[in-house]
């Protein structure tokens, strides 16, 4: 089976950074993706690691290490309308044509 | 708007129905997914369909089942409602299937079973 952890919330300033990680258990894997959902919204992309190291796409970053299985998203210059839920998904082994999510985590941004 | 469009955007039903909820994908994707959310909860993975053929399956109950037609609309049958079925259903559009491929989510469907 799979599973993923993630914090279930995180709180920071706005103008801050903040990581949130993603621990996960799964019998193979392809890559991680992170999503983020606002409220009463749908999910969007984010991020695609498949290989071990840093990918930066503006002010987020998500990184993986895949002996430690484990990756984090980084948010940096956080502003208001970050606050929103943010979900690691794994690629199992058995399918590349699944994506199993995490339980999300809540950002909140303070001014 | 990710071009991905469901409809109801919301259903309220009893115990024991049948409903059915539909999905378009974006224009030229062939794979539709369609996950489950409940509250507070993360997305659980039902079924993948690519060109109207099946190509993964999660935890999807024995109640519910899916079809994708030549238009590449889907749809999501879930029967024999029970009241923890009450979730945002949401379906999503990628052009492989894939899970490297980014995935488009549409609005979600917002089903109540009372």
């Amino acid at each position: 089976g799979q599973s993923l952890e993630q914090p279930s919330e995180v709180t920071a300033v706005e103008g801050a950074i903040v990581q949130i990680n993603c621990t996960y258990q799964t019998s193979g894997f392809y890559g991680l993706s992170w999503y983020q959902q606002h409220d009463g919204g749908a999910p969007t992309f984010l991020s695609y690691n498949a290989l071990d190291g840093l990918e930066e796409t503006g002010r987020f970053s998500s990184f993986l290490s895949r002996s430690d299985s484990y990756g984090y998203l980084l948010l940096q210059e956080l502003q208001m309308k970050d606050s929103a839920s943010y979900f690691c998904a794994v690629i199992p082994g058995d399918s590349s044509y699944k994506l199993i999510f995490g339980s999300g985590t809540r950002l909140l941004v303070r001014p | 708007d990710s071009g991905v469009t469901q409809t109801p955007k919301h259903l309220i039903t009893a115990t024991g129905q049948r409903v059915t909820l539909r999905c378009s994908p974006r224009s030229g994707d062939l794979s539709v997914y369609w996950y489950q959310q409940s509250l507070d909860q993360g997305l659980q993975f039902l079924i993948q369909y690519y060109n109207g053929e099946e190509r993964a399956k999660g935890n999807i109950l024995e109640r519910f089942s899916a079809q994708q037609f030549p238009d590449l609309h889907s749809e999501l049958n879930l029967s024999s409602l029970e009241l923890g079925d009450s979730a945002l259903y949401f379906c999503a559009s990628s052009a492989s299937g894939e899970g490297i491929d980014e995935q488009f989510f549409g609005p979600g469907t917002r089903l109540t079973v009372l």
